[in-house]
């Protein structure tokens, strides 16, 4: 699975949209981009996932770059209740292979 | 929907004892689980990868006969921490997929302290 960097931490806030950089200069063509958080001592949380297309749902929107090498996960009104870790994750579709977690961003809403 | 139920949240043990974790998903089946472990101010690390009927797959430095895993059903998988010491107190987060799932579904986590 390709690599992903993103920002250790992040500011956002509250009421602001939070703009989430991932850089996947790595990723191959049959590679999904996966989004995830972390809210303090839970399990993680499935936010998003694209292969090239922008995607939105309820959560976030997620804006893929035309070369792939980089993605955007965007939280258009954060609220103190986004405050997590954010995973960027990069993977081959199908669910037989576990998670491949980095340190992810960790975003701060500011009251 | 694609809910994962994790089992107990909370556990304290003393050391030598075993520990059983169970994760259930509720409302779908799943054929693959994932067992992680995270540290304090770590990421989460995969330390099994288990699939209905079969032996489980450890990652490797992660010891099987200490991490006994069963998945014996399209619902069910269980840990068992066995003859725990306190280097294995660690928050353990189980996970599910199923190919009618998006990505992975996450249990809330079993936070263990061996004393």
């Amino acid at each position: 699975d390709a690599k992903t960097t993103q920002p250790p931490s992040m500011d956002c806030a509250e009421g602001r949209a939070a703009n989430l950089p991932c850089n996947h200069s790595t990723i191959s063509g049959n590679e999904y981009v996966y989004w995830y958080r972390q809210i303090h001592s839970q399990g993680p949380q499935y936010i998003i996932h694209g292969l090239k297309n922008n995607e939105t749902n309820e959560m976030a929107s997620l804006i893929i770059t035309e070369d792939r090498k980089s993605s955007t996960l965007i939280l258009p009104h954060a609220t103190l209740r986004d405050t997590a870790v954010y995973y960027c994750i990069v993977k081959s579709g199908g669910g037989a292979d576990g998670l491949t977690f980095g340190k992810g961003t960790h975003l701060i809403i500011q009251p | 929907g694609a809910v994962v139920s994790q089992h107990p949240s909370r556990v304290i043990c003393k050391s030598g004892t075993s520990v059983k974790i169970e994760c259930r998903s509720l409302d779908f089946q799943a054929t693959t689980m994932f067992w992680y472990r995270q540290f304090p101010k770590q990421s989460l690390m995969l330390m099994a990868t288990s699939n209905e009927g079969s032996k489980a797959t450890y990652e490797q430095g992660v010891e099987k006969d200490k991490f006994l895993i069963n998945h014996a059903s399209l619902t069910l998988s269980t840990l068992t921490v066995t003859s725990a010491h306190p280097e294995d107190s660690s928050f353990y987060i189980c996970s599910a997929s199923s190919p009618m799932t998006y990505g992975y579904t996450f249990g809330s986590g079993t936070r263990l302290t061996v004393v």
